[in-house]
């Protein structure tokens, strides 16, 4: 298997304007999750997914971040409009059972808002 | 204050040192998480453990769940070690929770 697929891996974008990160997990994996890290706050979970249903959104920082999955293979996370507070390395991971199991870590999406 | 807190912040050893890093948390867990994130910025999982010890290779991490504590450590450290070493921990909401990191530097 591949791993994680992210795209793209590096993204610049001007303020106000719509991004879209995509994620492709590992197939057969029951769980997806989506993670920011930056210099400030360190990693945080944003939201995950249980077979393509969202079960916890609590970390997504505002009605301008949504995440989907539309299938099993396939995930989405959408920043609009942006604002240069969203740099940051988005990461996607994956796992077969969660909490019990090891995540798979995607290479992750460097984001940069000017 | 933080729910997980690792120690040291920044740790710089000559090869061949035996390392520890440590991981205290404040919240209950189903499982605590050790990662590895390399210069080039990909993360990897090591461990992962709820009770005991696990050993691969080098490495070795253990947990106490009632002190709330888990270490990693690295046998004959070598420069190839050198990342960010970050400790999670898995809520009983099924979020993980992470530690701002360990960053790690083996001199040859």
């Amino acid at each position: 298997d591949a791993g994680v697929i992210q795209s793209p891996r590096h993204e610049v974008t001007e303020m106000g304007q719509e991004v879209t990160l995509r994620c492709k997990p590992i197939s057969g994996h029951d769980y997806l999750f989506w993670y920011r890290q930056t210099m400030m706050r360190g990693l945080e979970l944003l939201i995950y997914f249980n077979n393509n249903v969202p079960i916890d959104d609590s970390g997504m920082p505002e009605d301008r971040f949504s995440a989907k999955m539309p299938n099993a293979s396939f995930s989405t996370l959408k920043i609009q409009p942006s604002e240069p507070r969203d740099s940051a390395v988005y990461f996607c991971a994956s796992s077969e059972l969660f909490p019990d199991n090891e995540q798979f870590f995607g290479p992750g999406t460097r984001l940069t808002v000017l | 204050k933080n729910e997980v807190e690792q120690s040291p912040q920044n740790l710089t050893a000559q090869e061949g040192e035996f390392i520890t890093i440590n991981c205290s948390y404040s919240v209950g867990i189903s499982a605590l998480h050790w990662l590895q994130q390399h210069p080039g910025g990909g993360i990897v999982s090591l461990f992962m453990l709820s009770s005991g010890k696990k050993k691969h290779g080098r490495l070795i991490a253990t947990i106490n769940i009632q002190e709330k504590h888990s270490s990693l450590h690295i046998t004959a450290s070598h420069p190839r070690d050198s990342a960010v070493y970050i400790c999670a921990v898995g809520g009983s909401q099924g979020n993980l929770i992470f530690g701002k990191g360990t960053k790690l530097s083996v001199k040859p």
